[in-house]
C-alpha cells in the first residue's frame, strides 16, 4: 500500500467531458506534484505546489487545471482533453524543498490514475 | 528535455547476480535520486545522494556519484525476482531548479529465477 492515495485508478472520458483526479496524503508533506507518464517513458513534471501555492507550471495546456484545497489534498481538473492526453497521471508528495543540496527531497508517489480519452 | 540518460536501456539477469545501471546528466546538480517502478504502479524512492557525497548504501543497493564525469551508478547486489522493475535516475537542474525533478529514460531490469 502507498501512503499517497489517488482516485480513481482508471478513468475513461470523452473529449467534451469534465472530470477531476484526486490525490491525498497524510504524511504532513507541504509539497505536492502532478506528473504525466506515457507508456515506457519517464514521468514528466506538470505542476508543483508548495505550501498550497502553485510554484511550478511546466507550460501545461489550460485544459489541465490544478487545485490544492488544503495541505493534504491535490486535484487535477480535466476539461476538453485530447486523445494524446491519454496517459498515467501520477501524484507525489515530499517535504518542502530546501536550498542547495537540499533543493529536492525524496518524493512519495501514488499508483496513479490511468486516463483514456476517447 | 531529459537531464539524465540511462544505460543500459534493458538488463536481463538471473537471481543472485548483480545488476549495474548508469546515469549520465548534462548540467551541474544539487542531488540525484534513484527510483524504482513496478509495472502498473507508482514510483518508489530508493536513494538520494547529494552533490557533496560520493557513495551511499541502502541494504542491497549501492549508489555512486562522480560529479566530475556527471554520472551516477546504481548497483543491486544478489538480485531477486522481486527486483524486476524499471529504474529511473532523477536530477534537479542545479541552480534555480527548486522542487523540479527531471527523470532519465530508465533501465528496465528483468530478474529470472
Amino acid at each position: 500500500d502507498t501512503e499517497v492515495t489517488q482516485t480513481p485508478k482508471h478513468l475513461v472520458m470523452g473529449m467534451t467531458n469534465k472530470k477531476s483526479l484526486k490525490c491525498e496524503q497524510h504524511m504532513g508533506h507541504r509539497a505536492m506534484y502532478w506528473y504525466k507518464q506515457k507508456a515506457k517513458k519517464p514521468p514528466e513534471l506538470m505542476f508543483v505546489y508548495s505550501y498550497e501555492k502553485l510554484s511550478i507550471n511546466e507550460s501545461v495546456p489550460s485544459r489541465f487545471s490544478p487545485e490544492c484545497p488544503n495541505s493534504s489534498l491535490l486535484n487535477l481538473h480535466l476539461h476538453a482533453l485530447q486523445p494524446e492526453d491519454s496517459a498515467l497521471y501520477l501524484c507525489a508528495s515530499s517535504q518542502a524543498p530546501g536550498q542547495g543540496v537540499y533543493s529536492n527531497q525524496p518524493q512519495h508517489f501514488g499508483d496513479g490514475t490511468r486516463l483514456s480519452i476517447l | 528535455s531529459q537531464q539524465g540518460e540511462e544505460d543500459p536501456q534493458a538488463l536481463s539477469i538471473q537471481e543472485g547476480e548483480n545488476a549495474t545501471m548508469n546515469c549520465s546528466y548534462k548540467t551541474s546538480i544539487n542531488n540525484l535520486q534513484w527510483y524504482r517502478q513496478n509495472s502498473g504502479r507508482g514510483l518508489v524512492h530508493l536513494i538520494l545522494i547529494r552533490s557533496n557525497e560520493r557513495e551511499k548504501h541502502s541494504g542491497r543497493l549501492r549508489v555512486t556519484l562522480d560529479t566530475s564525469k556527471k554520472s551516477s551508478s546504481l548497483l543491486i547486489t544478489a538480485s531477486r525476482a522481486a527486483d524486476t522493475a524499471s529504474y529511473f535516475c532523477a536530477t534537479d537542474a542545479g541552480t534555480d531548479s527548486w522542487g523540479k525533478l527531471q527523470f532519465g529514460a530508465g533501465t528496465q531490469v528483468v530478474v529470472t529465477p
